[in-house]
Order: structure tokens, then C-alpha cells, then sequence
């Protein structure tokens, strides 16, 4: 089992609140990404981050935040919830030391399921 | 720009049957791939690590075919409890995960 956690793992919120989803990892990792999924869609990159103090914005474009402070920790943040928010949010964690950069295993958070009102 | 295609599914076998799926890549400079399973409303999970000319772990086969750039799972004698997404996340981009394929086991 992988050790990478997520909290809320349910949220329902109203709009225009800020709201920060939590994930943490105590594998070591140095890689973190947020993914956002809706039911029966793909897994879309928002966020992700190589080590401390490094973090890129995916492909999907997004109105949330991310801060990498801590090796363990990635939160991420959405100042003014909206409705079309609304989704899955993922995060997950792999780590480079010992494989072929870019094909490391993901190891993947139980998720955050958001509903904003 | 997706360089992974998975076959489109999705896929209703009977308990017991063997189903195989195929991963088709365009990056030929890859070095190892991956299959990840999904349930329903859960986080995708690490099925099999696929490197070199393939591996099997009890029923679950996956091979990799350089020459056609594809990689495959084979499941045999299907169970209920296989039922899930199927992922194949783009070689070379750990970012890249694809649509999946859809597998539901009848009894």
C-alpha cells in the first residue's frame, strides 16, 4: 500500500470559499502531482512538482494553487470555489532516484471529492 | 498531444473467460511502461510494471511488442472482482494517463 494521504476526503462548500486540499506522502518522494478527474473521464494534470520549492502548472488550466515547502507535503489551494470546480482531485507521488526519468511509478492518494454549491 | 491509444472499449466478458487489452505508443525511445487498474470511484492503482520482453503475476500477463510499438494485458479466467479501468499511462510522460479501458466481468 502506498503511503500518500489525502484530506478532506469529502468536501461540500459553498461558492466564492477558499478551500485547501491536503496531501501528504512519507515515502520520500521528490515528484508530487495534482490530477483532477471527473466520473468516467480521464485523469488530467493541474499541478506538479519535482522537489522543494519547485512547482509547474499541468496541462489542464486551473484556478488553483500549489506550495511544495516541505518534501511531504503538497496542498493545494482554491482561493474562490465555484461550481465548476466540482470534481475528483488526486494527488499523487512517484519517486526519480531509481528510474528511467519520466517512468517512475505513480503511487496515487485515495482522492478528495469536491462539491461546491 | 496523446502518443498512447488504448483499445476503446468497453469490454463485458463472462466470469472465466481470457480478455486482452493493447496499448499502441509512438515513442519508440521508451524504456519501460506501466498498466494501472482504476475502480470505480477510487484511485488508480499500479497493476503491473512491464520492462523488457514482459512479465506475468499469477493470472495477468503483460507483454511489450518493440517492433509495434504496443504493449498488452492478458487476464485469464476473468473475475468478478476484475472488473475495472485499465490505464496505460503514456510512455516517456508521467503526466499522461489516457482515457482507459473499461472491463466489466458478468457472472
Amino acid at each position: 500500500e502506498a503511503d500518500i494521504y489525502q484530506t478532506p476526503r469529502y468536501l461540500v462548500i459553498g461558492t466564492g470559499k477558499k478551500i485547501t486540499l491536503e496531501c501528504s506522502q512519507t515515502m520520500g518522494h521528490d515528484k508530487m502531482y495534482w490530477y483532477q478527474q471527473d466520473p468516467g473521464m480521464e485523469l488530467h494534470l493541474i499541478h506538479y512538482s519535482y522537489g522543494v520549492n519547485s512547482t509547474e502548472k499541468g496541462d489542464l488550466s486551473s484556478e488553483s494553487t500549489v506550495s511544495r515547502i516541505r518534501t511531504e507535503h503538497f496542498p493545494l489551494t482554491l482561493e474562490s470555489a465555484r461550481p465548476s470546480h466540482t470534481s475528483q482531485y488526486l494527488c499523487a507521488s512517484s519517486d526519480s532516484s531509481g528510474g528511467v526519468r519520466g517512468q517512475e511509478t505513480q503511487y496515487f492518494g485515495p482522492g478528495t471529492r469536491l462539491l461546491v454549491l | 498531444r496523446k502518443e498512447v491509444e488504448q483499445d476503446p472499449g468497453p469490454f463485458n466478458v463472462p466470469e472465466g473467460a481470457t480478455v486482452a487489452f493493447n496499448c499502441t505508443y509512438s515513442n519508440s525511445a521508451s524504456q519501460s511502461f506501466f498498466w494501472y487498474r482504476q475502480d470505480c470511484r477510487k484511485e488508480p492503482k499500479l497493476l503491473m510494471s512491464v520492462y523488457s520482453s514482459g512479465n506475468e503475476d499469477g493470472r495477468f500477463t503483460a507483454q511489450l511488442n518493440r517492433a509495434s510499438q504496443y504493449i498488452s494485458l492478458l487476464i485469464r479466467d476473468s473475475k468478478l472482482s476484475d472488473s475495472a479501468t485499465y490505464l496505460c499511462p503514456e510512455p516517456g510522460n508521467q503526466f499522461y494517463f489516457g482515457t482507459g479501458t473499461s472491463l466489466t466481468v458478468i457472472p
